[in-house]
């Protein structure tokens, strides 16, 4: 029969418009939340990290949102550039041990 | 600097064979994380050390699965008998510390025919 991958969520954007990626967590012991990027061919790079005692950080041109009463993150990415596209990946981290989500696979158009 | 190494970056085998996947960390980074890659799961962790000990090796599929962490600067990953569902991106990461950000490698592609 014919094999069915991970459904990633998709987002198209414009270049020079705002993105926000979001990420739905489990487990509500981690203490720690990575975004990373991912381009085709490439490991998946650091962007942006937050501890679970802020709900908010700022990086250059990007911004991670914590809402741990729903257990949510969100990345937000400022003035989207085609370099931006890329698969996007939060992770969450108990014990050491980092788990990532599904991936959103976002693409820029020029 | 340099980054985490992987060797080789792609392999393909045949069904059987023995597979074996290494892993050069960054200079000063006391965790490594071994990750597996695929469309159907995703990454997944399989095992990760921590001062070249292993801490967690849940992840492993099965017992065909073996990782070693001789040194600080030495990690391999192996598959004996490797199989076709074997097939994957495998990946190698480092960190200061278990809650640090993780340095990927590049990956090592596996194809097991």
């Amino acid at each position: 029969g014919e094999s069915v991958g991970l459904h990633l969520p998709t987002l198209s954007v414009q270049e020079g418009d705002n993105s926000i990626i979001n990420c739905a967590y489990s487990n509500s012991a981690s203490d720690y939340f990575i975004w990373y990027k991912q381009e085709s061919g490439k490991g998946p790079q650091f962007i942006i990290d937050i501890r679970s005692n802020m709900d908010k950080r700022q990086g250059q041109r990007v911004t991670v949102l914590l809402n741990k009463t729903v257990k949510h993150l969100s990345l937000q990415i400022a003035a989207t550039q085609p370099g931006d596209s890329a698969v996007y990946f939060c992770a969450e981290t108990n014990a050491g041990k980092s788990t990532f989500g599904d991936g959103t696979t976002l693409t820029v158009k020029p | 600097d340099a980054g985490v190494i992987q060797s080789p970056r792609h392999e393909v085998t045949e069904m059987g064979q023995e597979v074996t996947l290494r892993c050069k960390p960054i200079s000063g980074h006391n965790s490594l994380f071994w990750y597996r890659q695929t469309m159907m799961r995703g990454l997944e962790l399989l095992i990760y050390f921590n001062n070249n000990v292993p801490i967690d090796d849940s992840g492993m599929p099965e017992d065909r699965f073996s990782a070693k962490m001789p040194n600080a600067s030495f990690s391999t990953l192996k598959i004996q008998p490797s199989e076709p569902r074997d097939s994957a991106v495998y990946f190698c990461a480092s960190s200061l510390g278990v809650t640090g950000e993780l340095f990927f490698g590049e990956g090592s592609r596996l194809t097991v025919l």
